[in-house]
């Protein structure tokens, strides 16, 4: 099975400090996301890579960055943390081809103090 | 811009009833489209796609049909179960590119 792993569940980070989420899958996908999910507001797309070192802004990007060094992994970063970045993130991944869908991750429960 | 309207919840129903969310969506092209169910404290689950016109898509019980005249993709299923309960996102998409997504349905059903 296609597996895209985040590297935490819950975390719980103060405002201010700078926080990474990290984002793994094993399937050799070029394309990876990251989005964010609040409830009433669905899911919103922060930012999206469709190959290493490419990154393009999704719909909501500030206050966040990403990186995206190795294929495999696709890290999304809170330059400086604030209580209104409190939500769920999830990261998907998709091929080129666009074969067999997008695999999301379980997603990070983030809470910001 | 591509966008994704969807049924607001909650819905509550009893087991056995029949379930259909609506989803309408607005694209400017000719996307793909997709259910995903979300179950509590999970990632989100692809439930079922069609790719073009008159596509049905079908799994678990569930099934939705592409219209592109009325440019919806509603979900339906004859009878739901308790572990259906779940929250369900419509949402549509053009090649590989980025899914757009509706706001979600939260689907609870009592025994």
């Amino acid at each position: 099975d296609v597996k895209v792993t985040q590297s935490s569940r819950y975390l719980v980070k103060r405002t201010g400090e700078k926080v990474f989420l990290e984002c793994v899958q094993d399937m050799d996908h070029e394309n990876m996301f990251w989005y964010r999910q609040d409830p009433g507001l669905g899911l919103r797309l922060i930012y999206f890579s469709y190959d290493v070192k490419m990154k393009e802004k999704g719909d909501i990007p500030e206050g966040y960055s990403v990186s995206r060094e190795k294929k495999e992994r696709f890290s999304l970063i809170l330059e400086s943390a604030s209580t209104n970045q409190t939500s769920m993130y999830l990261c998907a991944s998709i091929s080129g081809q666009g074969s067999y869908g997008y695999t999301f991750g379980s997603g990070t429960r983030l809470t910001v103090v | 811009g591509n966008s994704v309207t969807q049924m607001e919840g909650p819905v509550t129903l009893s087991e056995e009833a029949f379930l259909t969310i609506n989803c309408t969506y607005t694209a400017t092209g000719y996307p793909s489209l997709f259910w995903y169910v979300q179950y509590p404290g999970e990632g989100l689950q692809l439930l079922l796609k069609a790719t073009k016109a008159d596509d049905k898509g079908s799994n678990k019980g569930f099934e939705a049909t592409y219209r592109k005249e009325t440019t919806s993709f509603h979900l339906e299923k004859g009878s739901v179960q308790v572990s259906d309960s779940a929250v369900y996102f419509c949402a549509l998409s053009e090649g590989a590119q980025k899914l757009v997504f509706g706001q979600g349905t939260r689907l609870t059903i009592n025994p």
